[in-house]
């Protein structure tokens, strides 16, 4: 079962940074935070993940509360090609991804 | 070709047919999966190959049959499929499917619609 709640959908302006929110209030402390992104009908496709740092790399930002109950995704500047299905996913090592239903992000020009 | 692939891209069959999906991946990768994706569905996991050796299976009806020849390759034999078995079937691959997470970041193909007639 999903071990995180996500809002099923969200819009955002053309060019403006899109905050990605995540509840996931159960986590223990070897589960690390991962986010997936499904454009329609293809595979989803790896962005970023975290322990407890804050992370980045070339497609996003990923923020994880200091308590680790709830993290953001940050698309700094999203683009009409970002909109897609965005999952984010409380991994335990050694056991399977459960990606849930995601939220529904659309970028509007 | 680098990445995952997937063939056929789209398939239409009929119940009583039987078909293969196939799946490559080319990353050296040592675990490879089988995803279902039904209509405004989660992603539903259907089987894990770590090293050729299958290490899950969800309780998948037996009319899906996967074989795993080696690391880089991954089928999945169909037959007397349902129409509800109608979806996006999706195969991924990962360094290491027992690993640390720093080792099992999934890397997925374009996957493979199938309509069962």
């Amino acid at each position: 079962d999903a071990k995180t709640t996500q809002p099923p959908s969200m819009d955002c302006a053309e060019g403006r940074a899109a905050n990605l929110p995540c509840n996931h209030s159960t986590i223990s402390g070897n589960e690390y935070v991962y986010w997936y992104r499904q454009i329609h009908s293809q595979g989803p496709q790896y962005i970023i993940h975290g322990l407890k740092n804050n992370e980045t790399n070339e497609m996003a930002s990923l923020i994880i509360t200091e308590d680790r109950k709830s993290s953001t995704l940050i698309l700094p500047h999203a683009t009409l090609r970002d909109t897609a299905v965005y999952y984010c996913i409380v991994y335990d090592p050694g056991n399977q991804f459960y990606f849930g239903t995601g939220t529904s992000l659309t970028v509007i020009p | 070709e680098t990445g995952v692939t997937q063939t056929p891209r789209h398939l239409v069959m009929g119940m009583t047919n039987k078909k293969s999906l196939k799946c490559e991946q080319h990353l050296g990768h040592n675990a490879m999966y089988w995803y279902k994706q039904s209509a405004k569905k989660p992603l539903e996991l259907m089987f894990v190959y770590s090293l050729e050796e299958r290490v899950e299976n969800n309780s998948v009806p037996s009319r899906f049959s996967p074989e795993c020849p080696n690391s880089s390759h991954l089928f999945l034999h169909l037959h007397t499929l349902q129409p509800e078995d109608s979806a996006l079937y999706l195969c991924a691959s990962s360094q290491d499917s027992l690993a640390g997470a720093a080792l099992n970041e999934q890397f997925f193909g374009p996957g493979t619609r199938l309509t069962v007639l």
